[in-house]
């Protein structure tokens, strides 16, 4: 049973570029949170994708949008990267949108030189 | 508002010591209590969890903890700490905010363990 995966795993842009991050969650899983997680930091919450649509928002400006596809699968995109965006950012899934336990990928370390 | 308060920012122990991470939490009801491990540039894996029932509960890894619902804390304790323990340890707390769950993170403990 594949857990949740993440791509790429690491991934250098430069400031005012785009990202997309990518993300498959865990087998049976329709659920998907995105979080940042900057160094020495806690997680801090993206947004939460729900039967493809966004669902809940953290406190993230709108440079940060994502998408969630018919498989659960999700996208997370930032447009005009700025140096502070460099960050560990991962991907959790749960069983439902009410569901108690997130299960979280490897991550996908964002460097914006 | 709801918040998580782990009081410890870095702790160090020799291996084979005992080890005990506070976590604090401030919420009007029973919170759903989580403890994830973060080893270096890794993704958070899930210790334990707290939902009802028992208040002291059994993860992996050795690994348990118990929920005081008088002192607001659910400490991580492992009786004996082996040198792969060494990660950032994170408390998080879940609650209900209308039909979502919301997990609000503390800032994460740092172990070290000394040979």
């Amino acid at each position: 049973d594949a857990g949740v995966t993440q791509s790429p795993t690491h991934l250098i842009k430069t400031r005012g570029q785009q990202v997309t991050l990518r993300c498959s969650p865990k087998s049976g899983h329709d659920t998907v949170s995105w979080y940042q997680q900057a160094l020495g930091q806690g997680p801090q919450f993206i947004f939460q994708y729900y039967e493809e649509e966004e669902r809940q928002r953290g406190n993230f400006p709108d440079r940060f949008s994502g998408h969630q596809f018919p498989n659960y699968s999700s996208e997370l995109n930032v447009n005009a990267l700025l140096l502070g965006d460099s960050a560990l950012y991962l991907c959790a899934s749960s069983l439902s949108l009410g569901a108690d336990t997130q299960y979280f990928g490897p991550g996908t370390r964002l460097t914006v030189l | 508002a709801q918040s998580v308060t782990q009081p410890d920012i870095h702790i160090t122990v020799s291996e084979g010591a005992s080890l005990e991470l506070r976590c604090n939490y401030s919420y009007g009801a029973t919170p759903y209590l989580f403890w994830y491990v973060q080893s270096p540039g890794q993704g958070l894996q899930l210790l334990l969890k707290y939902f009802s029932g028992d208040t002291l509960v059994q993860g992996i890894k050795g690994f348990e903890a118990e929920f005081k619902r008088s002192q607001s804390s659910f400490n991580l304790r492992k009786p004996s700490v082996h040198w792969s323990d060494a990660a950032e340890y994170f408390c998080a707390v879940g609650f209900n905010a209308g039909n979502n769950r919301k997990l609000i993170w503390g800032l994460g403990t740092s172990l070290a363990v000394n040979p």
